[in-house]
């Protein structure tokens, strides 16, 4: 079975500082995974996938597959970060059909 | 290209009666994909549709909950007969193929009274 967990609910942080949203994942194959951002009032929208090796906005994440992880970092936050952030793990290439874990809210304070 | 688009956004229905959700794919996708996400918890994938037919159903609850996707006009996720665990944000995805993209609408929050 497919699992995505992301143990922080809430993750506060200050301007300019580094953030890092954990995601940890279970399968038992090959996964694909995702990160999406949900900005107030806007719709879901891909972040950044592992399979393009991409930074977006700042933001990296690089899958662990011995750790099971594809933990969400950018060295320095901006206020405009601040959003709700899922973890989604898609077990062939259709992004489509993919698990997501709950969401990390998170803060950044001026 | 208005991007996927979800209508109504905002449905308030009675214990009892039939909610119809709809979701128009954006211009050129044939794959559509519906998500639950009930307070506090994330997305759960409920179906996925191409154009006539269910590709996968795995996570429709197996009673009252049904979809459509036809050849012409938006894809339809119908709830017969709503209980007050219904009450949740409705989401549709859509992508061109089975892609590594699925672009989101805005959701449909379903409120039961």
């Amino acid at each position: 079975a497919q699992r995505v967990t992301q143990p922080e609910k809430l993750l506060s942080v200050f301007k300019g500082a580094p953030v890092e949203l954990k995601c940890n994942y279970s399968y038992s194959g090959s996964p694909e995974l995702f990160w999406y951002v949900q900005y107030s009032r806007q719709r879901l929208q891909l972040l950044l996938r592992h399979i393009s090796r991409e930074s977006i906005k700042g933001f990296t994440a690089d899958l662990n597959k011995g750790e099971t992880s594809f933990h969400l970092k950018k060295p320095f936050a901006q206020e405009e970060d601040s959003a709700m952030y899922y973890c989604a793990l898609s077990a062939g290439t259709n992004a489509g059909k993919s698990t997501f874990g709950d969401g990390t809210t998170l803060t950044v304070k001026p | 290209n208005a991007g996927v688009m979800q209508n109504p956004r905002h449905l308030v229905r009675r214990r009892g009666q039939e909610a119809r959700l709809r979701c128009s794919p954006m211009k050129g996708h044939s794959h559509v994909y519906w998500y639950r996400q009930l307070p506090e918890e994330g997305l759960k994938f409920m179906v996925y549709l191409q154009k006539e037919n269910i590709i996968d159903e795995s996570g429709m609850p197996k009673e009252r909950f049904s979809a459509e996707f036809p050849k012409e006009g938006p894809s339809i996720l119908r709830i017969q007969q709503v209980v007050r665990g219904d009450s949740a944000a409705y989401f549709c995805a859509s992508s061109p193929v089975e892609s590594t993209e699925a672009f989101f609408g805005q959701g449909t929050r379903l409120t039961v009274v």
